[in-house]
Protein backbone atom coordinates (compact mmCIF):
# COMPACT_ATOMS: atom_id res chain seq x y z
CA UNK A 1 0.00 0.00 0.00
CA UNK A 2 1.28 3.41 -0.98
CA UNK A 3 1.70 6.04 1.65
CA UNK A 4 -0.68 8.40 0.05
CA UNK A 5 -3.46 7.05 -2.93
CA UNK A 6 -4.93 9.72 -5.34
CA UNK A 7 -7.20 8.62 -8.10
CA UNK A 8 -5.25 9.88 -11.53
CA UNK A 9 -8.42 10.71 -13.27
CA UNK A 10 -9.16 12.33 -15.60
CA UNK A 11 -11.93 13.76 -14.19
CA UNK A 12 -14.21 16.20 -16.36
CA UNK A 13 -16.73 18.76 -15.30
CA UNK A 14 -18.49 21.26 -17.25
CA UNK A 15 -17.38 25.14 -16.66
CA UNK A 16 -18.88 26.84 -13.37
CA UNK A 17 -18.91 23.18 -12.07
CA UNK A 18 -18.36 22.03 -7.88
CA UNK A 19 -15.16 20.20 -7.98
CA UNK A 20 -13.78 17.87 -5.16
CA UNK A 21 -10.56 16.51 -5.20
CA UNK A 22 -9.52 13.33 -2.48
CA UNK A 23 -6.26 11.75 -0.86
CA UNK A 24 -6.30 9.27 1.72
CA UNK A 25 -3.20 8.00 3.62
CA UNK A 26 -1.92 5.33 6.00
CA UNK A 27 1.22 7.21 7.76
CA UNK A 28 -0.81 8.65 10.78
CA UNK A 29 2.67 11.20 11.59
CA UNK A 30 1.38 13.80 8.78
CA UNK A 31 0.45 16.97 9.85
CA UNK A 32 0.97 19.19 7.08
CA UNK A 33 -1.23 18.62 4.29
CA UNK A 34 -0.81 20.72 1.15
CA UNK A 35 -2.23 20.86 -2.45
CA UNK A 36 -0.75 21.80 -5.75
CA UNK A 37 -1.51 22.85 -8.84
CA UNK A 38 0.83 21.59 -11.58
CA UNK A 39 0.36 22.50 -15.21
CA UNK A 40 1.13 20.47 -18.17
CA UNK A 41 4.72 19.74 -16.45
CA UNK A 42 5.73 22.96 -14.74
CA UNK A 43 6.89 22.81 -12.05
CA UNK A 44 4.42 22.68 -9.08
CA UNK A 45 2.17 25.83 -7.77
CA UNK A 46 1.40 25.92 -3.98
CA UNK A 47 -2.41 26.27 -3.31
CA UNK A 48 -3.53 25.35 0.06
CA UNK A 49 -1.25 24.50 2.90
CA UNK A 50 -2.97 23.40 6.23
CA UNK A 51 -2.10 21.95 9.38
CA UNK A 52 -3.92 19.41 11.56
CA UNK A 53 -7.63 18.41 11.23
CA UNK A 54 -9.93 21.14 9.62
CA UNK A 55 -11.21 23.55 6.80
CA UNK A 56 -9.70 26.09 5.46
CA UNK A 57 -10.64 28.50 2.40
CA UNK A 58 -9.01 30.88 0.43
CA UNK A 59 -10.96 32.47 -2.69
CA UNK A 60 -12.56 29.53 -5.10
CA UNK A 61 -10.77 26.85 -3.24
CA UNK A 62 -11.56 24.99 0.38
CA UNK A 63 -9.50 22.93 1.79
CA UNK A 64 -10.21 19.55 4.13
CA UNK A 65 -8.93 17.65 6.27
CA UNK A 66 -9.93 14.76 8.76
CA UNK A 67 -6.83 12.97 10.33
CA UNK A 68 -9.12 10.34 12.06
CA UNK A 69 -10.33 9.21 8.46
CA UNK A 70 -6.79 10.17 6.90
CA UNK A 71 -8.29 11.67 4.32
CA UNK A 72 -7.85 14.87 2.39
CA UNK A 73 -9.86 16.88 -0.01
CA UNK A 74 -9.83 19.59 -2.16
CA UNK A 75 -12.89 21.74 -3.29
CA UNK A 76 -13.02 24.20 -6.37
CA UNK A 77 -16.06 26.10 -6.60
CA UNK A 78 -17.20 27.59 -10.26
CA UNK A 79 -14.91 25.74 -12.06
CA UNK A 80 -12.83 27.03 -14.96
CA UNK A 81 -10.87 26.27 -18.20
CA UNK A 82 -8.01 27.77 -17.07
CA UNK A 83 -8.56 25.07 -13.70
CA UNK A 84 -7.41 23.13 -15.97
CA UNK A 85 -4.01 21.00 -14.66
CA UNK A 86 -2.99 18.36 -12.15
CA UNK A 87 -3.97 18.06 -8.52
CA UNK A 88 -1.13 16.80 -6.03
CA UNK A 89 -1.76 16.13 -2.38
CA UNK A 90 1.42 16.20 -0.50
CA UNK A 91 1.85 16.12 3.05
CA UNK A 92 4.67 16.17 5.87
CA UNK A 93 5.58 15.08 9.55
CA UNK A 94 6.15 17.71 12.10
CA UNK A 95 9.79 18.24 11.90
CA UNK A 96 10.69 21.33 10.50
CA UNK A 97 12.95 19.47 8.40
CA UNK A 98 9.93 16.91 7.03
CA UNK A 99 9.93 16.30 3.59
CA UNK A 100 6.79 16.20 1.39
CA UNK A 101 4.84 12.84 0.30
CA UNK A 102 3.18 13.21 -2.78
CA UNK A 103 -0.04 11.02 -4.29
CA UNK A 104 0.03 10.52 -8.23
CA UNK A 105 -1.69 13.60 -8.99
CA UNK A 106 -5.05 13.91 -10.38
CA UNK A 107 -5.90 15.25 -14.12
CA UNK A 108 -9.02 17.56 -13.98
CA UNK A 109 -10.38 18.78 -17.67
CA UNK A 110 -13.26 21.70 -16.90
CA UNK A 111 -14.89 22.42 -20.48
CA UNK A 112 -16.33 25.80 -21.48
CA UNK B 1 5.60 32.96 -9.54
CA UNK B 2 7.63 31.66 -6.88
CA UNK B 3 11.29 33.00 -6.37
CA UNK B 4 12.70 29.29 -7.19
CA UNK B 5 14.59 29.03 -10.61
CA UNK B 6 16.31 26.19 -12.01
CA UNK B 7 18.70 25.46 -14.79
CA UNK B 8 18.59 24.36 -17.31
CA UNK B 9 14.75 24.17 -18.33
CA UNK B 10 15.68 21.39 -20.80
CA UNK B 11 18.32 18.83 -21.74
CA UNK B 12 19.44 15.87 -23.42
CA UNK B 13 22.01 13.38 -22.47
CA UNK B 14 23.23 10.20 -23.46
CA UNK B 15 23.18 6.95 -21.04
CA UNK B 16 26.53 6.81 -19.12
CA UNK B 17 27.12 10.22 -19.25
CA UNK B 18 26.81 12.71 -15.90
CA UNK B 19 24.96 16.12 -15.80
CA UNK B 20 24.71 19.10 -12.97
CA UNK B 21 21.41 20.42 -12.38
CA UNK B 22 21.25 23.81 -10.71
CA UNK B 23 18.82 25.74 -7.79
CA UNK B 24 18.22 29.14 -6.64
CA UNK B 25 16.31 28.95 -3.54
CA UNK B 26 14.12 31.69 -2.70
CA UNK B 27 15.07 34.96 -0.75
CA UNK B 28 15.02 34.28 2.99
CA UNK B 29 14.75 29.88 2.39
CA UNK B 30 18.15 27.84 3.51
CA UNK B 31 16.86 24.46 2.73
CA UNK B 32 16.81 23.19 -0.64
CA UNK B 33 15.18 19.58 -1.14
CA UNK B 34 15.20 17.68 -4.89
CA UNK B 35 12.89 15.63 -6.34
CA UNK B 36 12.16 13.75 -9.28
CA UNK B 37 9.29 13.05 -11.36
CA UNK B 38 8.48 10.47 -13.97
CA UNK B 39 5.48 10.89 -16.59
CA UNK B 40 2.15 10.09 -14.76
CA UNK B 41 3.62 10.13 -11.30
CA UNK B 42 3.77 12.71 -8.24
CA UNK B 43 7.61 13.63 -7.37
CA UNK B 44 9.37 11.17 -5.57
CA UNK B 45 12.06 13.05 -2.75
CA UNK B 46 15.64 12.59 -3.77
CA UNK B 47 17.43 14.42 -0.83
CA UNK B 48 17.88 17.33 1.21
CA UNK B 49 19.84 20.26 2.20
CA UNK B 50 20.25 22.48 4.86
CA UNK B 51 22.69 25.07 5.77
CA UNK B 52 25.02 23.11 3.27
CA UNK B 53 24.95 19.89 4.62
CA UNK B 54 22.79 16.77 3.75
CA UNK B 55 19.34 16.33 5.70
CA UNK B 56 17.63 12.96 4.46
CA UNK B 57 18.25 11.23 1.26
CA UNK B 58 15.13 9.22 -0.10
CA UNK B 59 15.23 6.07 -1.82
CA UNK B 60 17.79 6.75 -4.89
CA UNK B 61 21.32 5.15 -5.50
CA UNK B 62 24.62 7.12 -4.21
CA UNK B 63 25.35 7.89 -8.07
CA UNK B 64 22.77 10.73 -6.91
CA UNK B 65 24.40 13.09 -5.28
CA UNK B 66 24.52 17.17 -4.52
CA UNK B 67 25.78 20.03 -2.86
CA UNK B 68 24.44 23.54 -1.24
CA UNK B 69 26.66 26.44 -1.33
CA UNK B 70 26.75 29.53 1.02
CA UNK B 71 24.12 31.56 -0.69
CA UNK B 72 21.85 28.35 -0.37
CA UNK B 73 21.94 27.53 -4.07
CA UNK B 74 22.10 24.32 -4.69
CA UNK B 75 23.17 21.37 -7.33
CA UNK B 76 22.23 17.77 -8.14
CA UNK B 77 24.28 15.73 -9.55
CA UNK B 78 23.87 12.26 -11.81
CA UNK B 79 26.66 10.03 -12.70
CA UNK B 80 25.93 7.16 -14.71
CA UNK B 81 22.92 8.15 -16.58
CA UNK B 82 20.18 5.39 -17.21
CA UNK B 83 17.06 5.39 -19.48
CA UNK B 84 15.19 5.36 -16.30
CA UNK B 85 16.87 8.87 -14.89
CA UNK B 86 14.60 10.36 -17.82
CA UNK B 87 12.49 12.65 -15.62
CA UNK B 88 11.05 16.13 -14.81
CA UNK B 89 13.82 17.46 -11.63
CA UNK B 90 11.72 19.40 -9.10
CA UNK B 91 13.83 21.50 -6.64
CA UNK B 92 11.63 23.15 -3.81
CA UNK B 93 12.84 25.41 -1.02
CA UNK B 94 11.94 25.99 2.19
CA UNK B 95 12.95 26.72 5.84
CA UNK B 96 12.26 25.03 9.19
CA UNK B 97 10.05 28.26 10.19
CA UNK B 98 8.23 28.53 6.83
CA UNK B 99 7.41 24.85 6.19
CA UNK B 100 6.01 25.98 2.88
CA UNK B 101 7.71 24.20 0.31
CA UNK B 102 7.82 26.36 -2.98
CA UNK B 103 8.93 24.51 -6.54
CA UNK B 104 11.16 25.73 -9.78
CA UNK B 105 9.78 24.99 -12.99
CA UNK B 106 12.00 21.64 -13.11
CA UNK B 107 14.51 20.72 -15.66
CA UNK B 108 13.29 18.02 -17.82
CA UNK B 109 15.89 15.68 -18.52
CA UNK B 110 16.39 12.76 -21.16
CA UNK B 111 18.15 10.37 -21.70
CA UNK B 112 18.54 8.42 -24.80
Amino acid sequence: QKEVEQDPGPLSVPEGAIVSLNCTYSNSAFQYFMWYRQYSRKGPELLMYTYSSGNKEDGRFTAQVDKSSKYISLFIRDSQPSDSATYLCAMSGSSGYSTLTFGKGTMLLVSP
Amino acid sequence: ETGVTQSPTHLIKTRGQQVTLRCSSQSGHNTVSWYQQALGQGPQFIFQYYREEENGRGNFPPRFSGLQFPNYSSELNVNALELDDSALYLCASSSPEDRRAFFGQGTRLTVV
